[in-house]
């Protein structure tokens, strides 16, 4: 079955320091989708990435940027010069197919604190 | 535009009284409706899944069961609630193989006392 694991349970920086995320998965699929979505203390989800298995290019959007090595079946997210509005529960997410539909797999979370 | 609808944003329910969230999405059709929970400081679970009108796939035996009567409306009930339905409960949809991420709703917080 397919795992995600987000090792880093809590992390604490201070602000306008870089901060990555760790993610890695376990599928036995040739075809996959990965997520990251953002949790902010309001509790809704709101979508960060999604990058498919055959694309292994690096991604960058602002101060943010993702990592997607296959090699070591890793996703992780890098926040450069964090801020005070960074600070949310972060998820990373598997795609899975099953019975007709595709369900998320998501990871336990990292809770990122950034202070002032 | 494509939304969803997630109501009530809170409940506080006795232990024993019945359940009934709702979820609705407009702006599209036929598409693929997710129950998630969070309990507290944790990740999300899938609950339940829906691929139509009358479809339900269960994700983990519990006491929660979920309906779709019609193709946009997803809900959730419980006959009895217990302490452990606590948590954050999220509604999702996608379209397609859902490739393209998935949309949630704003989320129910439920408290059991």
């Amino acid at each position: 079955a397919q795992k995600v694991t987000q090792a880093q349970t809590e992390i604490s920086v201070v602000e306008k320091e870089d901060v990555t995320l760790d993610c890695v998965y376990e599928t036995r699929d040739t075809t996959y989708y990965l997520f990251w979505y953002k949790q902010p203390p309001s509790g809704e989800l709101v979508f960060l990435i999604r990058r498919n298995s055959f694309d292994e290019q690096n991604e960058i959007s602002g101060r943010y940027s993702w990592n997607f090595q296959k090699s070591t079946s890793s996703f992780n997210f890098t926040i450069t010069a964090s801020q005070v509005v960074d600070s949310a529960v972060y998820f990373c997410a598997l795609s899975e197919t099953g019975r007709g539909a595709q369900k998320l797999v998501f990871g336990q979370g990292t809770r990122l604190t950034i202070n002032p | 535009s494509q939304t969803i609808h997630q109501w009530p944003a809170t409940l506080v329910q006795p232990v024993g009284s019945p359940l009934s969230l709702e979820c609705t999405v407009e702006g599209t059709s036929n598409p693929n409706l997710y129950w998630y929970r969070q309990a507290a400081g944790r990740g999300l679970q899938l609950l339940f899944y829906s691929v139509g009108i009358g479809q339900i796939s269960s994700e983990v035996p519990q006491n929660l069961s979920a309906s779709r009567p019609q193709d946009r409306q997803f809900i959730l009930s419980s006959k009895k609630l217990l302490l452990s339905d606590s948590g954050f409960y999220l509604c999702a949809w996608v379209t397609g193989q859902g490739h393209y991420g998935y949309t949630f709703g704003s989320g129910t917080r439920l408290t059991v006392v």
